[in-house]
């Protein structure tokens, strides 16, 4: 199993509240993501880090932050809560490599359940 | 942005039965990867397949990059098998994110 951990798994937090969650890896893989998870929606994709200091927006980045400071540790922010961002939050990681048979494999860690209330 | 569409939607199958899921997307990709995610929330990696045929245990998979479709088969189907399906590609060009589509959600009863 990749190295993954998110914490925290779940949390309820108030609307207009920040919530910050939290992915670490023990692969020292360049690419991190963050993902979303809704009913109807399937997996969307929040932001994601191609290197440390590296981050790009996703197609569902309003309301969003993230940040890297080291290769281990990518952390999402939702400044300010709202009703809408309920739902389970998955953080996922690959070696971005496309030379070997399956070194572009992306891998998911557990899932972070967030209800704003 | 790239489209995926897996089909069917929702599959209800007894053990034992065989099944084939399709996934179509709308433009050329670099990676196409298949997942279960199982009752419990839990994503797991299936195949890593842009192109060709892989087999693993009772599962296979093959995508015809050039036609634009993915398939994935399920042998003798056991109810540790139940969970929803999702396949997931990266456009070409773009850096390594996936696109998933909606997946297959698929019930073995006994």
């Amino acid at each position: 199993d990749a190295g993954i951990t998110q914490s925290p798994r779940h949390k309820v937090t108030e609307t207009g509240t920040p919530v910050t969650l939290r992915c670490h890896q023990t692969e020292n893989h360049r690419y991190m993501y963050w993902y979303r998870q809704d009913p109807g929606h399937g997996l969307r994709l929040i932001h994601y880090s191609y290197g440390v200091k590296d981050t790009d927006k996703g197609e569902v980045s309003d309301g969003y932050s993230v940040s890297r400071s080291k290769t281990e540790d990518f952390l999402l922010t939702l400044e300010s809560a709202t009703s809408s961002q309920t739902s389970v939050y998955f953080c996922a990681i690959s070696a971005g490599i496309r030379l070997s048979g399956s070194g572009n494999t992306i891998y998911f860690g557990e899932g972070s359940w967030l209800t704003v209330v | 942005g790239i489209q995926v569409e897996q089909s069917p939607p929702d599959l209800i199958l007894q053990e034992g039965a065989n099944s084939t899921l399709r996934c179509n997307f709308s433009d050329s990709v670099n990676n196409l990867q298949w997942f279960h995610q199982n009752p419990w929330g839990q994503l797991i990696n299936l195949f890593y397949i842009p192109s060709g045929t892989k087999q693993n245990g009772r599962l296979s998979a093959t995508t015809v990059a050039t036609e634009r479709y993915s398939l994935l088969y399920i042998s003798s189907s056991q109810t540790t098998d139940s969970g929803v399906y999702f396949c997931a590609v990266e456009r070409a060009g773009t850096a390594s994110k996936l696109t998933f589509g909606t997946g297959t959600r698929l019930q073995v009863t006994l």
